[in-house]
Protein backbone atom coordinates (compact mmCIF):
# COMPACT_ATOMS: atom_id res chain seq x y z
CA UNK A 1 0.00 0.00 0.00
CA UNK A 2 1.84 2.93 -0.90
CA UNK A 3 -0.48 5.76 -0.14
CA UNK A 4 -0.22 8.51 -2.65
CA UNK A 5 2.81 9.23 -4.79
CA UNK A 6 3.79 11.91 -7.08
CA UNK A 7 5.98 11.98 -9.95
CA UNK A 8 8.39 13.82 -10.55
CA UNK A 9 9.96 14.97 -7.19
CA UNK A 10 12.47 17.44 -8.69
CA UNK A 11 11.11 19.36 -12.01
CA UNK A 12 13.28 22.37 -13.72
CA UNK A 13 11.59 24.13 -16.47
CA UNK A 14 12.15 27.15 -18.87
CA UNK A 15 9.90 29.99 -19.18
CA UNK A 16 7.41 29.18 -21.23
CA UNK A 17 7.91 25.29 -21.28
CA UNK A 18 5.13 22.62 -20.39
CA UNK A 19 4.92 19.83 -17.91
CA UNK A 20 2.56 17.61 -16.00
CA UNK A 21 2.67 16.26 -12.74
CA UNK A 22 1.09 12.63 -11.81
CA UNK A 23 -0.55 11.83 -8.69
CA UNK A 24 -1.33 8.59 -7.91
CA UNK A 25 -3.40 6.77 -5.00
CA UNK A 26 -4.09 3.46 -4.00
CA UNK A 27 -6.97 3.74 -1.16
CA UNK A 28 -10.12 4.11 -3.57
CA UNK A 29 -10.56 7.37 -2.11
CA UNK A 30 -12.75 9.71 -4.16
CA UNK A 31 -11.63 12.96 -3.12
CA UNK A 32 -8.63 14.31 -4.61
CA UNK A 33 -6.23 17.68 -4.40
CA UNK A 34 -3.67 19.57 -5.96
CA UNK A 35 -1.86 22.71 -3.66
CA UNK A 36 1.04 24.68 -4.02
CA UNK A 37 3.07 25.58 -1.18
CA UNK A 38 5.17 28.89 -0.57
CA UNK A 39 7.36 30.07 1.85
CA UNK A 40 5.40 31.60 4.72
CA UNK A 41 2.38 30.82 2.63
CA UNK A 42 1.30 27.69 3.96
CA UNK A 43 -0.78 25.03 1.53
CA UNK A 44 -2.97 27.22 -1.56
CA UNK A 45 -6.20 24.70 -3.62
CA UNK A 46 -5.25 25.29 -6.95
CA UNK A 47 -7.91 22.43 -8.18
CA UNK A 48 -9.72 19.58 -6.92
CA UNK A 49 -11.72 16.70 -8.03
CA UNK A 50 -15.07 14.49 -6.35
CA UNK A 51 -14.98 11.99 -8.57
CA UNK A 52 -13.60 10.23 -12.00
CA UNK A 53 -14.41 12.53 -15.04
CA UNK A 54 -15.01 15.48 -12.79
CA UNK A 55 -12.85 18.65 -11.40
CA UNK A 56 -13.68 22.00 -9.98
CA UNK A 57 -11.44 25.60 -9.18
CA UNK A 58 -9.88 25.64 -5.85
CA UNK A 59 -8.44 29.12 -4.61
CA UNK A 60 -5.25 29.93 -7.08
CA UNK A 61 -6.41 27.85 -10.49
CA UNK A 62 -4.94 30.10 -12.86
CA UNK A 63 -1.92 28.90 -14.77
CA UNK A 64 -2.76 25.30 -13.99
CA UNK A 65 -5.33 22.41 -15.35
CA UNK A 66 -5.93 19.14 -14.70
CA UNK A 67 -7.80 15.94 -15.47
CA UNK A 68 -9.31 13.07 -14.12
CA UNK A 69 -9.39 10.21 -16.43
CA UNK A 70 -8.91 7.69 -13.83
CA UNK A 71 -10.27 7.36 -10.17
CA UNK A 72 -6.93 6.91 -9.10
CA UNK A 73 -4.93 9.30 -10.80
CA UNK A 74 -4.91 13.24 -10.88
CA UNK A 75 -2.88 15.26 -13.07
CA UNK A 76 -1.94 18.30 -12.89
CA UNK A 77 -0.60 20.36 -16.04
CA UNK A 78 1.16 23.83 -16.69
CA UNK A 79 0.57 24.88 -20.11
CA UNK A 80 3.65 27.89 -20.03
CA UNK A 81 5.62 27.93 -16.96
CA UNK A 82 6.08 31.17 -15.41
CA UNK A 83 8.18 31.74 -13.09
CA UNK A 84 5.80 32.68 -10.42
CA UNK A 85 4.89 29.16 -10.55
CA UNK A 86 8.14 28.00 -8.90
CA UNK A 87 6.92 26.13 -5.81
CA UNK A 88 6.59 23.00 -3.89
CA UNK A 89 3.26 21.27 -4.84
CA UNK A 90 0.93 18.62 -3.11
CA UNK A 91 -1.22 16.37 -4.14
CA UNK A 92 -3.68 14.81 -1.38
CA UNK A 93 -6.74 11.80 -1.43
CA UNK A 94 -9.18 11.92 0.96
CA UNK A 95 -12.49 9.11 1.46
CA UNK A 96 -15.70 10.46 0.93
CA UNK A 97 -17.54 9.04 3.69
CA UNK A 98 -19.40 11.20 6.68
CA UNK A 99 -17.57 12.34 9.10
CA UNK A 100 -14.06 11.85 7.80
CA UNK A 101 -12.07 14.97 7.02
CA UNK A 102 -8.85 13.70 6.85
CA UNK A 103 -6.36 14.10 3.68
CA UNK A 104 -3.40 12.12 2.79
CA UNK A 105 -0.60 14.03 1.26
CA UNK A 106 2.02 12.93 -1.21
CA UNK A 107 5.37 13.73 -0.51
CA UNK A 108 5.00 16.77 -3.05
CA UNK A 109 6.91 18.02 -6.20
CA UNK A 110 9.81 20.43 -6.18
CA UNK A 111 9.25 22.83 -9.41
CA UNK A 112 11.80 25.58 -10.29
CA UNK A 113 10.87 28.11 -13.18
CA UNK A 114 13.61 29.96 -14.70
CA UNK B 1 -13.59 35.30 3.15
CA UNK B 2 -12.86 32.76 4.58
CA UNK B 3 -9.56 32.94 6.76
CA UNK B 4 -7.39 30.63 8.86
CA UNK B 5 -4.59 32.66 11.11
CA UNK B 6 -2.06 31.10 12.83
CA UNK B 7 0.54 32.62 15.67
CA UNK B 8 3.28 32.75 16.73
CA UNK B 9 4.65 32.39 12.63
CA UNK B 10 7.84 30.75 14.61
CA UNK B 11 8.81 29.42 17.41
CA UNK B 12 12.53 28.22 19.36
CA UNK B 13 12.21 26.41 22.51
CA UNK B 14 14.75 23.91 24.54
CA UNK B 15 13.97 20.09 24.82
CA UNK B 16 12.03 19.70 27.75
CA UNK B 17 9.53 23.09 27.20
CA UNK B 18 5.90 23.19 26.61
CA UNK B 19 4.63 25.07 23.79
CA UNK B 20 0.97 26.12 22.84
CA UNK B 21 0.71 26.75 19.35
CA UNK B 22 -2.74 29.21 18.09
CA UNK B 23 -5.34 28.96 15.20
CA UNK B 24 -8.24 31.08 14.79
CA UNK B 25 -10.29 30.95 11.85
CA UNK B 26 -13.25 32.97 10.22
CA UNK B 27 -15.15 30.45 7.67
CA UNK B 28 -18.21 29.78 6.15
CA UNK B 29 -20.05 26.75 7.68
CA UNK B 30 -17.12 25.37 9.96
CA UNK B 31 -17.80 21.64 10.91
CA UNK B 32 -13.90 20.21 11.52
CA UNK B 33 -10.32 21.53 12.56
CA UNK B 34 -7.50 19.49 11.81
CA UNK B 35 -3.98 19.60 12.86
CA UNK B 36 -1.15 18.59 10.66
CA UNK B 37 2.96 18.17 11.14
CA UNK B 38 5.01 18.84 8.25
CA UNK B 39 9.17 17.89 8.48
CA UNK B 40 11.10 17.96 5.75
CA UNK B 41 7.86 16.58 3.01
CA UNK B 42 4.23 15.37 2.98
CA UNK B 43 1.94 16.81 6.39
CA UNK B 44 1.40 14.41 7.95
CA UNK B 45 -2.33 14.18 10.08
CA UNK B 46 -2.53 14.74 14.06
CA UNK B 47 -6.06 15.63 15.18
CA UNK B 48 -9.27 16.61 13.72
CA UNK B 49 -11.81 18.23 16.27
CA UNK B 50 -15.57 18.92 15.52
CA UNK B 51 -18.55 19.98 17.64
CA UNK B 52 -18.93 16.51 18.82
CA UNK B 53 -14.74 16.00 20.04
CA UNK B 54 -13.19 19.28 20.81
CA UNK B 55 -10.59 17.78 22.74
CA UNK B 56 -7.79 15.12 21.48
CA UNK B 57 -5.16 13.70 23.35
CA UNK B 58 -2.08 11.73 21.74
CA UNK B 59 1.05 10.79 23.98
CA UNK B 60 2.16 14.68 24.48
CA UNK B 61 0.23 16.33 22.34
CA UNK B 62 -3.05 17.55 22.71
CA UNK B 63 -5.70 19.94 21.07
CA UNK B 64 -8.69 22.07 21.95
CA UNK B 65 -11.49 23.79 19.94
CA UNK B 66 -13.12 26.75 21.13
CA UNK B 67 -16.39 27.58 19.20
CA UNK B 68 -17.43 30.24 20.87
CA UNK B 69 -14.03 31.95 20.76
CA UNK B 70 -13.37 30.45 16.76
CA UNK B 71 -9.77 29.27 17.69
CA UNK B 72 -8.05 26.07 18.08
CA UNK B 73 -4.83 25.61 20.25
CA UNK B 74 -1.95 22.58 20.37
CA UNK B 75 0.09 21.55 22.91
CA UNK B 76 2.95 20.13 23.26
CA UNK B 77 4.52 19.01 26.53
CA UNK B 78 8.21 17.99 27.56
CA UNK B 79 9.17 18.82 23.59
CA UNK B 80 11.81 16.70 22.41
CA UNK B 81 14.19 17.40 18.86
CA UNK B 82 12.35 15.34 16.86
CA UNK B 83 9.22 17.88 17.76
CA UNK B 84 10.50 20.25 15.42
CA UNK B 85 8.42 20.73 12.19
CA UNK B 86 6.02 23.19 10.54
CA UNK B 87 2.14 22.55 12.38
CA UNK B 88 -0.20 23.70 10.26
CA UNK B 89 -4.14 24.21 11.05
CA UNK B 90 -6.68 23.54 8.44
CA UNK B 91 -10.38 24.03 8.57
CA UNK B 92 -12.99 22.09 6.73
CA UNK B 93 -16.08 23.58 6.07
CA UNK B 94 -20.02 21.93 5.01
CA UNK B 95 -21.01 21.61 1.91
CA UNK B 96 -17.32 21.53 -0.19
CA UNK B 97 -15.87 18.64 -1.37
CA UNK B 98 -13.83 18.10 1.75
CA UNK B 99 -11.48 20.99 0.81
CA UNK B 100 -9.62 22.77 3.90
CA UNK B 101 -8.41 25.82 3.94
CA UNK B 102 -4.91 25.84 5.21
CA UNK B 103 -3.23 28.49 7.74
CA UNK B 104 0.53 29.63 7.37
CA UNK B 105 1.83 27.15 9.99
CA UNK B 106 3.72 27.82 12.84
CA UNK B 107 7.69 26.77 12.14
CA UNK B 108 8.36 25.36 15.71
CA UNK B 109 12.27 24.54 16.44
CA UNK B 110 12.99 22.19 19.42
CA UNK B 111 17.35 22.92 20.30
CA UNK B 112 19.43 20.18 22.14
Amino acid sequence: NAGVTQTPKFRVLKTGQSMTLLCAQDMNHEYMYWYRQDPGMGLRLIHYSVGEGTTAKGEVPDGYNVSRLKKQNFLLGLESAAPSQTSVYFCASSYSGAGVETQYFGPGTRLLVL
Amino acid sequence: EDKVVQSPLSLVVHEGDTVTLNCSYEVTNFRSLLWYKQEKKAPTFLFMLTSSGIEKKSGRLSSILDKKELSSILNITATQTGDSAIYLCAVGFSGSARQLTFGSGTQLTVLP
